[in-house]
């Protein structure tokens, strides 16, 4: 398996434009999250999806994140308008349902 | 929410060095994972631990869920084993809580 997989790998835009995130999961895992890192506040849970179905998504910070999995093997999380400190490495991971496998981030600079 | 308290917070070890990091726990937890984050960035399943002891090479991990802590065995150390190590683990629904790491430099 190849894992899951992220893209882009590196993102560079301007404060205000819209940005699209990708996430392909493991076949078979039920389970799919999102995740930001950053320096001050470390790694922290955005949204999960079980069954394609969003369950908890009080971890998105405000209205200009969304996210959506509209097949088992795909998700996007969206934001916009983009702002500088929407700055930071987001990672997505999925799960059979116990053990969590990340793919390899997303860095975002929003300049 | 459940407090983790991971130790220690950074470590300097020469190569060929072990070392034990620690993770307690305030409450009982589930799904324990043990990560490595490389400089690179990316973070790699080092065990699924929720109880009892596992190996992987120079890699073992122990959880003693009924004291509510985690240890994780690095032996032999090697250069790229630089990084940092997070515990993980959810309480009673899926979100998974990440530990503060600890920072591991291996030195020549």
């Amino acid at each position: 398996d190849a894992g899951v997989i992220q893209s882009p790998r590196h993102e560079v835009t301007e404060m205000g434009q819209e940005v699209t995130l990708r996430c392909k999961p493991i076949s078979g895992h039920d389970y799919l999250f999102w995740y930001r890192q950053t320096m001050m506040r470390g790694l922290e849970l955005l949204i999960y999806f079980n069954n394609n179905v969003p369950i908890d998504d009080s971890g998105m910070p405000e209205d200009r994140f969304s996210a959506k999995m509209p097949n088992a093997s795909f998700s996007t999380l969206k934001i916009q308008p983009s702002e500088p400190r929407d700055s930071a490495v987001y990672f997505c991971a999925s799960s059979p349902g116990g053990e969590r496998y990340f793919g390899p981030g997303t860095r975002l600079t929003v300049t | 929410g459940i407090q983790v308290e991971q130790s220690p917070p950074d470590l300097i070890l020469q190569e060929g060095a072990n070392s034990t990091l620690r993770c307690n726990f305030s409450d009982s937890v589930n799904n324990l994972q043990w990560f490595h984050q490389n400089p690179w960035g990316q973070l790699i399943n080092l065990f699924y631990i929720p109880s009892g002891t596992k190996q992987n090479g120079r890699l073992s991990a122990t959880t003693v869920a009924t004291e509510r802590y985690s240890l994780l065995y690095i032996s032999s150390s090697q250069t790229t084993d630089s990084g940092v190590y997070f515990c993980a683990f959810t309480g009673g629904g899926n979100k998974l809580t990440f530990g503060t790491g600890t920072q591991l430099k291996v030195e020549l």
